[in-house]
Order: structure tokens, then sequence, then C-alpha cells
């Protein structure tokens, strides 16, 4: 089975601007979560999608956004950026949603903010 | 905020030693997971450990959970170079169950 992917790998992009996030989740699974990784913050939660509903959601700001589609395909949006939004953005995948099964990972998209 | 804290830090050792990462939450936990995350890749599921688990085992890498003291340990045993990487646990809480909350993870270089 291919393992998530996640696109772009790579992101550069000016303060204010906005940016679209694409994650396709392991075939089969139908809960998609997104994180953020920084050197200061270390891993946080932003949200997880389940059946195109958002489940949970971490303490970000109302720019962080995202959505997911019925094929289980899921979505960021970071609107308004702000040179602190340069992270590492993962993906996580896994069967069901409530955290009773294992996520498994992409690879993170790398966004830079100039 | 992170929810879990990790022991060490950072952590050095020879080939063929073992390596013992410690990890300790706050809360009530429904199951804690470890990865493993090379030069700020993505992140590899090494175990998952249910809250009613006390110990469990895949190939060379032994995890125990004590839910009283609300810790974990994560052994690699005969350690290689190819496991030099950052270790991470990651909770999933009850009652706020689906959001991993990650430690700060332990930096583990392993010398030829």
């Amino acid at each position: 089975k291919a393992g998530v992917t996640q696109t772009p790998r790579y992101l550069i992009k000016t303060r204010g601007q906005q940016v679209t996030l694409s994650c396709s989740p392991i075939s089969g699974h139908r809960s998609v979560s997104w994180y953020q990784q920084t050197p200061g913050q270390g891993l946080q939660f932003l949200f997880e999608y389940f059946s195109e509903t958002q489940r949970n959601k971490g303490n970000f700001p109302g720019r962080f956004s995202g959505r997911q589609f019925s094929n289980s395909r899921s979505e960021m949006n970071v609107s308004t950026l702000e040179l602190g939004d340069s992270a590492l953005y993962l993906c996580a995948s896994s069967l069901e949603w409530g955290g009773t099964d294992t996520q498994y990972f992409g690879p993170g998209t790398r966004l830079t903010v100039l | 905020s992170q929810q879990g804290e990790e022991d060490p830090q950072a952590l050095s050792i020879q080939e063929g030693e073992n390596a013992t990462m410690n990890c300790s939450y706050k809360t009530s936990i429904n199951n804690l997971q470890w990865y493993r995350q090379n030069s700020g890749r993505g992140l590899v599921h090494l175990i998952l450990i249910r809250s009613n688990e006390r110990e469990k085992h895949s190939g060379r890498l032994r995890v125990t959970l004590d839910t009283s003291k609300k810790s974990s340990s994560l052994l690699i045993t005969a350690s290689r170079a190819a496991d030099t990487a950052s270790y991470f646990c990651a909770t999933d809480a009850r009652g706020n169950t689906g959001k991993l909350i990650f430690g700060q993870g332990t930096t583990l270089q392993v010398k030829p």
C-alpha cells in the first residue's frame, strides 16, 4: 500500500500570502490529522477530519483552516501568512477516528515564509 | 502546550550499546505511541501501547508503560548507526481523543 503523500514538499511564500497544502491518506483510511512542527514549539496538533467533518481542533488562530473530501483527501489552508508560520506541516492518517489506531505520517510540507 | 516530557533531550552512544529514552505525561491516556524522525523528515511509527498494556516488543524495540507514574520508556537494544534520529512519544488523551500530544523528543546519536 502506498503511504501518506503530501504535496507540495517545499513551498516559499511571502508574508500576507495564503497557501494550500494537500494530503492523500493511505487507501482505506478515513481519518486525517494535521500537525505543525517548529524548532521552538515542537509538534503541535492543528486539526483532525473524519468523514468530511472536523472532529477536533488545536489552539491555532482562525487563519488555519482545513477540509476533507469524500475520498478522504484533505487540504489545509493558511491565510495571511506570518513569518512564524514557517514550519514543517505534517499530515497523518488512520483507519478510524478517535485515536485508537496508529497514525501514519507523510513526509511533510516544508513552508518558508519570507 | 506539550503534554509529554522526554528525557534525556540528547543521547550519544556507541554502536552495539542499548539506548533508553523516557517519556512522562500529565493526563490519563487511551494509548501512547513512539515515533522516529530523521533529519526533519516525516515521522515513522514505531510502537503503539494501549493504556491497559504494560510492555510491548517489536524487533529490537521494547516499550514499557506505567500509567500509575504516567511514564513510558523506549529501549533500543544493540543500536546501529542507522538508529540515529529523534524519537518522540505521543499520547492520545482520554476525553480528547484523536489529538496526539507530542513530547519534545530525544535526539539519539549512535556512533559507528
